[in-house]
C-alpha cells in the first residue's frame, strides 16, 4: 500500500527550532513536498525536495533521503502563526497527503 | 487570476440529494485535481485531469462521484444521492504541466455538511 507516517502532534514554545519526521512507503515515489494548513483553511505549499538533501526557504527547511524512505521539516525561529497542521505529501501522478501533524506553538 | 477558486465555499444538504461543486483552476494550469478531507486527516485523492481528459479515478470515487472538465478549464463535482459520509471539505488543486517537482496550488475547498 502507499503511506506516509508522520507524530500527531509537536509542541513548542516561540523562538524555538522543531523538526518534524516523514517516513513513506509509496511506489512510483518521485518528491516530497511539504504543505502547512490552518484550522478551516486550505494546504498551503511550503518546500518541495525532487533531490536527496537539504532545501532551505527563510525559516523552513525540508530534507530527504530517498534511501530511507524518510524526510523532515525544520522550522526555526518559531513564531505563533506557525501553530497550524502540517503534511507529508509524497509525488507520484498525484500528491499522497500524511496524516499531518499539529503544531501548538506557546509563547 | 491569483489563485484558485471554488464555489460555493459551503454547502449543506439533505441525504439522498444531488449537489455540484465549481473548481475553477489557476489559468495556465492544464492539470486539476480533487480531494477529499475529513477532519484530522490528510487529503485523499479523488481524481484528476489533464486539461479536458480525465487520467485517474481513486476507488474512493464511487459511482455517485462523478467529475467533469468539459473544456479544459473549470471542472465540476457532482455527488449524487448524497450520503452523510459523505460530509467533508472538497478541495481542488492545479497545477502547471506535470506534477513532477511541479507544485500543486490549492483552493480553499467546499466544506459539504449532510444531514
Amino acid at each position: 500500500g502507499q503511506s506516509l507516517e508522520q507524530p500527531s502532534e509537536v509542541t513548542a514554545v516561540e523562538g524555538a527550532i522543531v523538526q518534524i519526521n516523514c517516513t513513506y512507503q509509496t511506489s512510483g515515489f518521485y518528491g516530497l513536498s511539504w504543505y502547512q494548513q490552518h484550522d478551516g483553511g486550505a494546504p498551503t505549499f511550503l518546500s518541495y525536495n525532487g533531490l536527496d538533501g537539504l532545501e532551505e526557504t527563510g525559516r523552513f527547511s525540508s530534507f530527504l533521503s530517498r534511501s530511507d524512505s524518510y524526510g523532515y521539516l525544520l522550522l526555526q525561529e518559531l513564531q505563533m502563526k506557525d501553530s497550524a497542521s502540517y503534511f507529508c505529501a509524497s509525488h507520484t501522478d498525484k500528491l499522497i497527503f500524511g496524516t499531518g501533524t499539529r503544531l501548538q506553538v506557546f509563547p | 487570476d491569483t489563485g484558485v477558486s471554488q464555489n460555493p465555499r459551503h454547502k449543506i444538504t439533505k441525504r439522498g440529494q444531488n449537489v455540484t461543486f465549481r473548481c475553477d483552476p489557476i489559468s495556465e494550469h492544464n492539470r486539476l485535481y480533487w480531494y477529499r478531507q475529513t477532519l484530522g486527516q490528510g487529503p485523499e485523492f479523488l481524481t484528476y485531469f489533464q486539461n479536458e481528459a480525465q487520467l485517474e479515478k481513486s476507488r474512493l470515487l464511487s459511482d455517485r462521484f462523478s467529475a467533469e472538465r468539459p473544456k479544459g478549464s473549470f471542472s465540476t463535482l457532482e455527488i449524487q444521492r448524497t450520503e452523510q459520509g459523505d460530509s467533508a471539505m472538497y478541495l481542488c488543486a492545479s497545477s502547471p504541466r506535470t506534477p513532477q517537482g511541479e507544485t500543486q496550488y490549492f483552493g480553499p475547498g467546499t466544506r459539504l455538511l449532510v444531514l
